[in-house]
């Protein structure tokens, strides 16, 4: 069985500012980990994925993740926050065929 | 290439009253997931259709909800009848199996009120 717990529901940061959603999985094999986002009124849109080999991944929109297997852990991260990154962001854990996603994190861009 | 096409957008709808969504995937994708999303949640899967099986089936409220997906291309999703707290967003998801990560792409759903 797996599981994902994304810590805080909404985050707000200045734009140009660092960018932290937090994303804790838990998964009873070697975890497949996966960040989406959604923008209002549409789908889910793959950001990046960590299947196996190095652990820093990266992804579209200047977007990376940390997979750190001892803290379960695989925090998204963007230097540079832009008007454009407001959005949900969905962190996913892959066990079998099944997708598993957290609650979600609300991103508010600070002008 | 066009994406995953689902229709209708948005739906409006009285308490037991029957609804049907409609789900196009990627051309030559045999992979097909239907996700139920509520409100500040994320997606959980319904069923999930490996052609025209339905091999994942585990969480699709059978008293009410139905699914078809003939000739293993277009998919149907039904609810009937439908209840207030149906009221969700259904997200409809295509993969092609090949490799050893096979990368869903989900459409716009489809976003349910039950009044």
């Amino acid at each position: 069985a797996q599981s994902v717990t994304q810590l805080g529901s909404h985050v707000s940061v200045s734009e140009g500012a660092l960018v932290l959603l937090r994303c804790n999985y838990s998964s009873s094999v070697p975890p497949y980990l996966f960040w989406y986002v959604q923008y209002p009124n549409q789908g889910l849109q793959l950001l990046l994925k960590y299947t196996t080999g190095a652990t820093l991944v990266k992804g579209i929109n200047g977007f990376e993740a940390e997979f750190k297997k001892s803290e379960t852990s695989f925090h998204l991260t963007k230097p540079s926050a832009h008007m454009s990154d407001a959005a949900e962001y969905f962190c996913a854990v892959r066990g079998g065929e099944k997708l598993t996603f957290g609650t979600g994190t609300r991103l508010t861009i600070i002008p | 290439e066009a994406g995953v096409v689902q229709s209708p957008r948005y739906k409006i709808i009285e308490k037991k009253q029957p609804v049907a969504f409609w789900c196009n995937p990627i051309s030559g994708h045999n992979t097909l997931y239907w996700y139920l999303q509520n409100l500040g949640q994320g997606p959980e899967l319904l069923i999930r259709y490996e052609n025209e099986e339905a091999v994942d089936d585990s969480q699709l409220p059978k008293d009410r909800f139905s699914a078809e997906r003939l000739k293993g291309v277009d998919s149907t999703l039904k609810i009937q009848p439908a209840e207030l707290g149906d009221s969700a967003v259904y997200l409809c998801a295509s993969s092609s199996i090949s490799g050893t990560y096979n990368e869903q792409f989900f459409g716009p759903g489809t976003r349910l009120t039950v009044l």
